[in-house]
C-alpha cells in the first residue's frame, strides 16, 4: 500500500480557511485519495476522496496536484467542531490503510 | 438517516473467554470493513466482506473469525482473548461496486472491549 506522509499537527482560528497537506509520491495510477477525519471518542467519519480532479462537497474541498503526488484538504471555514485527527489514505481496494494523521486544533 | 449499529456498545471479558461483536450496516451496503483502534493507536483494518464473500483480510488474528449474513450483518468472532486485545472495534459499511470499492465508509460508534 502507498504511504502518505502528513504534518502531526496544525493549528487554526475559527472561520478562517485550513488547508491539510498530504504527500503522496508513491501513488499508483489507481489509488483513490480518501480522506476522513475522527474525532474524540468517536468512530472516523469519511470527509472527501477522489481520483484525479479537485472534487467539493458540503464538508471540504479536494485539491489533487496534476502529478497526483501531493493533495490538500480545504475546510473553508473552520469550526470548533473541525477540531479532530484527519487522515489522508490512498485505497484502490477499499480497504482503508490509516497512518498517523494530522491532529487540527482550531482556536476560538 | 439510519448509521451502522454496532452492538454491544461495552463487552467486558476475562482472559480466554469468547466474545461476538455484532455490526449492522446501513441498509442497501453490501460491504462491511472491521477495523481495531488500540489506545493511542490509529486504526487498523481487520477483514472486509462484500456480498457475503470475504473479500480483503488485513491483520486479523487467527482467533478472530468473521462472516457477513444473508440479511449483510456481520458478526466478529474473538477467541482465547488476550490483554492486547482491549481496543475500540470499528465496523464500516459501504455500497460496494465490486469486491473492491472506493465508495465512502460509513462507520459505526463502536464497540468497546475491555479484557480483565
Amino acid at each position: 500500500d502507498a504511504k502518505t506522509t502528513q504534518p502531526n499537527s496544525m493549528e487554526s482560528n475559527e472561520e478562517e480557511p485550513v488547508h491539510l497537506p498530504c504527500n503522496h509520491s508513491t501513488i499508483s495510477g489507481t489509488d483513490y485519495i480518501h480522506w476522513y477525519r475522527q474525532l474524540p471518542s468517536q468512530g472516523p467519519e469519511y470527509v472527501i476522496h477522489g481520483l484525479t480532479s479537485n472534487v467539493n462537497n458540503r464538508m471540504a474541498s479536494l485539491a489533487i496536484a496534476e502529478d497526483r503526488k501531493s493533495s490538500t484538504l480545504i475546510l473553508h471555514r473552520a469550526t470548533l467542531r473541525d477540531a479532530a485527527v484527519y487522515y489522508c489514505i490512498l485505497s484502490n481496494t477499499g480497504k482503508l490503510i490509516f497512518g498517523q494523521g494530522t491532529t487540527l486544533q482550531v482556536k476560538p | 438517516a439510519a448509521g451502522v449499529i454496532q452492538s454491544p456498545r461495552h463487552l467486558i471479558k476475562e482472559k480466554r473467554e469468547t466474545a461476538t461483536l455484532k455490526c449492522y450496516p446501513i441498509p442497501r451496503h453490501d460491504t462491511v470493513y472491521w477495523y481495531q483502534q488500540g489506545p493511542g493507536q490509529d486504526p487498523q483494518f481487520l477483514i472486509s466482506f462484500y456480498e457475503k464473500m470475504q473479500s480483503d483480510k488485513g491483520s486479523i488474528p487467527d482467533r478472530f473469525s468473521a462472516q457477513q449474513f444473508s440479511d449483510y450483518h456481520s458478526e466478529l468472532n474473538m477467541s482465547s482473548l488476550e490483554l492486547g486485545d482491549s481496543a475500540l472495534y470499528f465496523c464500516a459499511s459501504s455500497l460496494g461496486t465490486g469486491a473492491y470499492s472506493n465508495q465512502p465508509q460509513h462507520f459505526g460508534d463502536g464497540t468497546r472491549l475491555s479484557i480483565l
